[in-house]
């Protein structure tokens, strides 16, 4: 079973707006919390990553809020561009690494 | 820096046939992975190496075996090909916690 459980499928924002995706976890021994960002036929990018110890990371326009006690983490893009169109997976991994991948969410921004 | 490549980008296999997808890096991660990214289910752990000399099993590794040859190399091997490993596989090493992925390899089993 998903031991990442990520929500919505696919979602379709307008240029400007704000694009949100959520993710739930199980394991309590997950200590790292990134997500992904992945265009047709490339491999996956690290987008931007939190430790459990902070409940918020900002980087750009893209924000992690992370709820430990609830088990839950969310990716918001702020002003969504069009070059922001992808696939995007939340993953969560134990100290040897071992990523555990949300089944995605493909972003589609439109003009 | 050419980061994690791998070889080939696509292949077709029929069914029982054999292959190895090869994977480098060239960044001197001790850490390297193999994930298979089918529709619909993000990406699954095959096999790891948390450095030269081991590997251990990961979520989904029957079907497969690997080699890490070396700290760069790091190999995903298929004895008896079989439709349901038709799928897109992934190579990644690891620097402290962040894993950087190669562009991947198509794989068909017809």
């Amino acid at each position: 079973q998903q031991q990442v459980k990520q929500s919505p499928q696919s979602l379709i924002v307008q240029k400007g707006g704000i694009s949100i995706i959520n993710c739930a976890y199980e394991n309590t021994a997950f200590d790292y919390f990134p997500w992904y960002q992945q265009f047709p036929g490339k491999g996956p990018a690290l987008l931007i990553a939190i430790r459990p110890d902070v409940s918020e990371k900002k980087e750009g326009r893209f924000t992690i809020s992370f709820n430990k006690s609830a088990k839950q983490f969310s990716l918001h893009i702020m002003d969504s561009q069009p070059g922001d169109s992808a696939t995007y997976f939340c993953a969560a991994s134990d100290s040897w690494g071992k990523l555990q991948f949300g089944a995605g969410t493909q972003v589609v921004v439109t003009p | 820096n050419a980061g994690v490549t791998q070889t080939p980008k696509f292949q077709v296999l029929k069914t029982g046939q054999s292959m190895t997808l090869q994977c480098a890096q060239d960044m001197n991660h001790n850490s390297m992975y193999w994930y298979r990214q089918d529709p619909g289910m993000g990406l699954r752990l095959i096999y790891y190496s948390a450095s030269e000399g081991t590997t251990d099993k990961g979520e989904v590794p029957n079907g497969y075996n690997v080699s890490r040859l070396n700290k760069r190399e790091f190999s995903l091997r298929l004895e008896s090909a079989a439709p349901s490993q038709t799928s897109v596989y992934f190579c990644a090493s690891r620097m402290d916690y962040e894993q950087y992925f190669g562009p991947g390899t198509r794989l068909t089993v017809t």
